[in-house]
């Protein structure tokens, strides 16, 4: 069974550029959670995806966006990329259900200049 | 709100002895609780879960973690530790009420293996 895969693993922006990032999560899974990790922050969540909703989102500004389509694939957009949105974004996907494993992707490292 | 602490951002090991990660969790419920390594240039990987079945679960490569209620602690061990086990460990708890797949994060432990 194929694993989460992220797209592309490597990105280079400059100041208020805007970002897509790509994940696909492993086949059948219906939940898809973004998190970025920082040295400064940690590993911090992002916002997760369900059926193509919404349903959790953490403590970030209204640049960081995301979907999720209807075969579970979801995109991440960061709008106006700032210094401070150099991270590893990693991407999990899972069954959906409360403390079900989360299978992360690879991530995608992002270099604002 | 639910929370997790390493006590340690640092350990360092010779091959062949024990491995001891320590995590402190808070939780207003029964919580659910990860440890995830973390290998260079690499994603995460789930070492093993608590999800209030048996209180000593075992996981991959050696790895277990014994859940004690009354100590708040999960903490992680393996008894003889390999070269290959060097890696950022993370404890992680499940998100509170509505937060149904929002892992937060400690901020991990560096494991160092020496010859």
């Amino acid at each position: 069974k194929a694993g989460v895969t992220q797209t592309p693993r490597y990105l280079i922006k400059t100041r208020g550029q805007q970002v897509t990032l790509s994940c696909s999560p492993i086949s059948g899974h219906r939940s898809v959670s973004w998190y970025q990790q920082t040295p400064g922050q940690g590993l911090q969540f992002l916002f997760e995806y369900f059926s193509e909703t919404q349903r959790n989102k953490g403590n970030f500004p209204g640049r960081f966006s995301g979907r999720q389509f209807s075969n579970s694939r979801s995109e991440m957009n960061v709008s106006t990329l700032e210094l401070g949105d150099s991270a590893l974004y990693l991407c999990a996907s899972s069954w959906g259900g409360r403390a079900d494993t989360q299978y992360f992707g690879p991530g995608t490292r992002l270099t604002v200049l | 709100a639910q929370s997790v602490t390493q006590l340690d951002s640092h350990v360092s090991v010779s091959e062949g002895t024990p491995v001891l990660l320590r995590c402190n969790y808070s939780s207003s419920y029964s919580p659910s609780l990860f440890w995830y390594v973390q290998h260079p240039n690499k994603g995460l990987q789930l070492l093993l879960k608590y999800t209030s079945a048996a209180t000593l679960v075992k996981g991959i490569n050696g790895f277990e973690a014994e859940f004690k209620k009354s100590e708040t602690s999960f903490h992680l061990t393996k008894p003889s530790a390999h070269m290959s086990d060097a890696a950022e460990y993370f404890c992680v708890v499940i998100g509170g009420s509505g937060g149904y797949n929002k892992l937060i994060f400690g901020a991990g432990t560096r494991l160092a293996v020496h010859p």
